[in-house]
């Protein structure tokens, strides 16, 4: 089944406690993002990436880091998480040429206490 | 960059009634444009897609949505919702030949059964 698969869906931490957030693709999608959902603001982009050892900063990148070492992972870091970045997080992939839309993960909540 | 603009974030409604949810964006050149669906404690799916074709797009579930490039719009509709429509609605555009894509705010739709 074609997807694109985050872990954890739920994460407590405490604040400064370095962690990740895995997503994976099985689609050979070149294309792979992370957007943070938040009540009353939508979604907003995090980083993405064009391909392998490509990334780029999106709207809101403070505070994260991402690396792109292989074609189907794309993992997101918070260094030093701060109660700020509570949220519910989505990874996303599509083809390159973005006619046919983002697949998106199920989602990861994160609470930083 | 490109940006999205959502109206009545909260929309409340019976079963058998219409729905239009309006969207705006900001951006000087060719788009493509994207209306998602997220039910709740679900992932993103997407819903319809607009790029260079008919301007009345049909997509699942009985939702169609018109570009009117005159007016930077992309509203949704649904002649008679059910209650499983339930969900938050968002609209998306990406530059032509770009998958950035920028999300608008959301819609909250309630149906009532």
């Amino acid at each position: 089944e074609a997807q694109v698969t985050q872990n954890p869906r739920y994460l407590i931490t405490v604040t400064g406690k370095k962690l990740t957030v895995t997503c994976s693709q099985n689609m050979n999608h070149e294309y792979m993002s992370w957007y943070r959902q938040d009540p009353g603001l939508g979604l907003r982009q995090i980083y993405y990436s064009m391909n392998v050892e490509v990334t780029d900063k999106g709207d809101v990148p403070e505070g994260y880091k991402v690396s792109r070492k292989e074609k189907r992972n794309f993992p997101l870091i918070l260094e030093s998480p701060s109660p700020n970045q509570t949220s519910l997080y989505f990874c996303a992939s599509s083809p390159q040429r973005q006619y046919y839309g983002y697949t998106f993960g199920s989602g990861t909540r994160l609470t930083v206490v | 960059a490109q940006s999205v603009s959502q109206h009545n974030h909260h929309v409340i409604l019976s079963e058998a009634a219409s729905l239009e949810l309006g969207c705006n964006y900001s951006y000087g050149g060719t788009v493509n444009l994207f209306w998602y669906v997220q039910y709740p404690g679900q992932h993103l799916q997407l819903l319809l897609k607009y790029f260079s074709e008919d301007p009345l797009v049909k997509g699942i579930k009985g939702f169609e949505a018109e570009f009117i490039k005159s007016k930077f719009s992309f509203n949704l509709r649904k002649p008679s919702v059910q209650w499983s429509d339930t969900a938050e609605y968002f609209c998306a555009v990406a530059p032509y030949g770009n998958n950035r894509l920028a999300f608008g705010k959301g819609n909250q739709v309630v149906v009532i059964p």
